[in-house]
């Protein structure tokens, strides 16, 4: 079953605009992740976030966290063509045997308009 | 190896055959996960080594999934008697720090 639910599931924007997609969690968590999907083949880690964090940042990736609503955001800033993909947040749960499987959300595709 | 290997990259089976997939993690991570993707979803778990056993394989769908991965390295995801539902990608990933993963570039499962 998939715990996180991405919004808007697609996204379309013009190059150099930002891009923010947002994640709703379940359960309550150790850490979120953030991975990029191209074609429906491997992804790519981008950045994680713990629980005890409220903001990370990474090149022109922002992460927010906020454990009280149990929601997270990814926004890229001045998009461009290349960042055409799809993006799914992932949560690591606390309870114990679980805390390294990964439950992930249902993803947002964005594209990215030359 | 630099990344996480998976073969074969597709596989055309037919329904009731069995099929090995095989993943070659990073070496020294050990921490191994197996996910299936289904078209328009999100990778869902199956199974999680940590070194040789199996720490958690709650998310195998019935006893016709099998993986072992009897080194601590290379691991073999098992299928027997093949349904058309179990077509999907299925995702391999490895981890040192149980943090981010590492995941290679799947396997294509196709049953006619």
């Amino acid at each position: 079953s998939q715990q996180g639910e991405e919004d808007p599931q697609a996204l379309s924007i013009q190059e150099g605009e930002n891009a923010t997609m947002n994640c709703s969690y379940k359960t309550s968590i150790n850490n979120l992740q953030w991975y990029r999907q191209n074609s429906g083949r491997g992804l790519v880690h981008l950045i994680l976030i713990r629980s005890n964090e409220r903001e990370k940042h990474s090149g022109r990736l922002r992460v927010t966290l906020d454990t009280s609503k149990k929601s997270s955001s990814l926004l890229i800033t001045a998009s461009r063509a290349a960042d055409t993909a799809s993006y799914f947040c992932a949560t690591a749960r606390i309870s114990s045997g679980s805390a390294r499987q990964l439950t992930f959300g249902s993803g947002t595709q964005l594209t990215v308009l030359p | 190896g630099a990344g996480v290997s998976q073969t074969p990259s597709n596989k055309v089976t037919e329904k009731g055959k069995y099929v090995e997939l095989r993943c070659d993690p990073i070496s020294g991570h050990t921490a191994l996960y197996w996910y299936r993707q289904s078209l328009g979803q999100g990778p869902e778990f199956l199974i999680y080594f940590q070194g040789t056993g199996a720490a958690d394989d709650s998310g195998l769908p019935n006893d016709r999934f099998f993986a072992v991965r009897p080194e601590g390295s290379v691991s073999t995801l098992k299928i027997q008697r093949t349904e058309r539902g179990d077509s999907a990608v299925y995702l391999c990933a490895s981890s040192s720090q149980g943090l981010g993963y590492t995941f290679g570039s799947g396997t294509r499962l196709t049953v006619v």
